[in-house]
């Protein structure tokens, strides 16, 4: 299996831009998690799907994010506006199954340079 | 104080060396991970437990669920066992949310 995928693995940006990272979970794994990590805060979750619905988003920092799952293949987290405290890596991992049993399969991460 | 403390924060052996990283946590948790980050950021999941003790090759993870307290064990440690190592729980009751360590950064030399 080719795991999980995410792109793009680096994007630099000015801030205002919109950002858009993709996420391809492993195939027939039911939960997928985004995450961020910062050099100051560590790792973050910021949001979870179950079977492709949005179970737990309180970690989303603002209205300027959001996540969309629109189906059990792929998932994506937008930015916009960008601004430079947005500046981190952002993981995405899925689990094959539930979430209290099943381990976590992470991506390489995208690495977003907000200027 | 963090949820999840982990020690030490650094971490240098010599290759062959045992090495011991601890985990403790002040909350109920159903279940503990192990993770391991490698320089250049890729996260890899080590050990999933909620209860007594994990063996992967050189690896071993145990934990004590009465101390709230797990320990990372990796035995005739390598250079390429360099890398960060976080903890990370599941509070009972929160069924997505993980709370994670801040890392112990290992370097094992020649």
């Amino acid at each position: 299996d080719a795991g999980v995928i995410q792109s793009p693995r680096h994007e630099v940006t000015e801030m205002g831009q919109e950002v858009t990272l993709r996420c391809k979970p492993i195939s027939g794994h039911n939960s997928l998690f985004w995450y961020r990590q910062t050099m100051m805060r560590g790792l973050e979750l910021l949001i979870y799907f179950n079977n492709n619905v949005p179970i737990d988003d309180s970690g989303m920092p603002e209205d300027r994010f959001s996540a969309k799952m629109p189906n059990a293949s792929f998932s994506t987290l937008k930015i916009q506006p960008s601004e430079p405290r947005d500046s981190a890596v952002y993981f995405c991992a899925s689990t094959p199954r539930d979430i209290n049993t099943g381990e976590l399969f992470f991506g390489e991460g995208s690495r977003l340079t907000v200027l | 104080k963090n949820e999840v403390e982990q020690s030490p924060q650094n971490l240098t052996a010599q290759e062959g060396e045992f090495i011991t990283i601890n985990c403790s946590y002040s909350v109920g948790i159903s279940a503990l991970h192990w993770l391991q980050q490698h320089p250049g950021g890729g996260i890899v999941s080590l050990f999933m437990l909620s209860s007594g003790k994990k063996k992967h090759g050189r690896l071993i993870a145990t934990i004590n669920i009465q101390e709230k307290h797990s320990s990372l064990h990796i035995t005739a440690s390598h250079p390429r066992d360099s890398a960060v190592y976080i903890c990370a729980v599941r509070s009972t009751g929160t069924a997505s949310k993980l709370t994670f360590g801040t890392g112990t950064r290992l370097q094992v030399t020649l």
